[in-house]
C-alpha cells in the first residue's frame, strides 16, 4: 500500500486560509469516504481533527474543514492563528483493511 | 478520561526483539480496533498494525512477518513485538485507539499515546 501524497509544506499569514492535499488512489481515498486528518505539533503526538472527511470531532473549531475530490481529500484551515502551526497528516482506511498515510504537510505561520 | 500511555526499554540491540506496552485508563479495551504506529526521526507516520478486542489482528505487509500483536483485556492493556530489529526500526512508537461508527464504515483514529522514542544500536 503506497502512502498518500501531500505537499512537503504550505503556508500562510496570520488570519489568512491555507488547504492542504492528500492525493492516493481509488481503493482508498477515491472509494470510500474514511479520510481522516491529524494535527503534529513539534514533539508531541498527532491529534485527531477531521473523519470521515468531513466531520470535527468536539472541540476542533469550525475553522478546520474537509472536503473531497475523486482520488484528492483537502484540509482547510481559514483565519489562520499561530497556534496553527505543526505537521498535518492525512489518512485513509483502505479496501484491504489496512491504514495508509499520507507523507505529512508542515504549515508554516508567517 | 480516557488515556493511553505506551511503555517498553528505549534501546535494543541490533538482530533482538522490540517489545512494548500500551496500557489504557479510563476505559475497557471492548468494542475497539487498537493500533501501533511508529514515526522514524524526522520522517512521517508508518502505520504497523492493529488488534481487535476480540483478538483478531491485521499487519503492514512490509513488517508483517516481524510483527505480533497481543492484547490483555483484564489487565486493558496491548502489546507490540518486532523481531529482528535493525537501525531502521528506530522510531516513536505510539499506540492508538480506532473506532468505528454504528454502520462500522466509518473509521478513525480518535485517542493516541504521547509516543516512546525505542532506538536500536548496540
Amino acid at each position: 500500500q503506497s502512502a498518500l501524497t501531500q505537499p512537503p509544506s504550505v503556508s500562510g499569514s496570520p488570519g489568512q486560509s491555507v488547504t492542504i492535499s492528500c492525493t492516493g488512489i481509488s481503493s482508498d481515498v477515491g472509494t470510500y469516504n474514511r479520510v481522516s486528518w491529524y494535527q503534529q505539533p513539534p514533539g508531541k503526538a498527532p491529534k485527531l481533527m477531521i473523519y470521515g472527511v468531513t466531520n470535527r470531532p468536539s472541540g476542533v473549531p469550525d475553522r478546520f474543514s474537509g472536503s473531497k475530490s475523486d482520488n484528492t481529500a483537502s484540509l482547510t484551515i481559514s483565519g489562520l492563528q499561530a497556534e496553527d502551526e505543526a505537521d498535518y497528516y492525512c489518512s485513509s482506511y483502505t479496501s484491504t483493511y489496512t491504514w495508509v498515510f499520507g507523507g505529512g504537510t508542515k504549515l508554516t505561520v508567517l | 478520561q480516557v488515556r493511553l500511555q505506551e511503555s517498553g526499554p528505549g534501546l535494543v540491540k541490533p538482530s533482538e526483539t522490540l517489545s512494548l506496552t500500551c496500557i489504557v485508563s479510563g476505559d475497557s479495551i471492548s468494542g475497539y480496533y487498537w493500533n501501533w504506529i511508529r514515526q522514524p526521526p524526522g520522517k512521517g507516520l508508518e502505520w504497523i498494525g492493529y488488534i481487535y478486542y476480540s483478538g483478531s489482528t491485521n499487519y503492514n505487509r512490509s513488517l508483517k512477518s516481524r510483527v505480533t500483536m497481543s492484547l490483555d483485556a483484564s489487565k486493558t492493556q496491548f502489546s507490540l513485538k518486532l523481531s529482528s530489529v535493525t537501525a531502521a526500526d528506530t522510531a516513536v512508537y505510539y499506540c492508538a485507539r480506532d473506532v468505528y461508527d454504528s454502520s462500522g464504515y466509518y473509521r478513525w483514529l480518535d485517542l493516541w499515546g504521547q509516543g516512546t522514542l525505542v532506538t536500536v544500536s548496540s
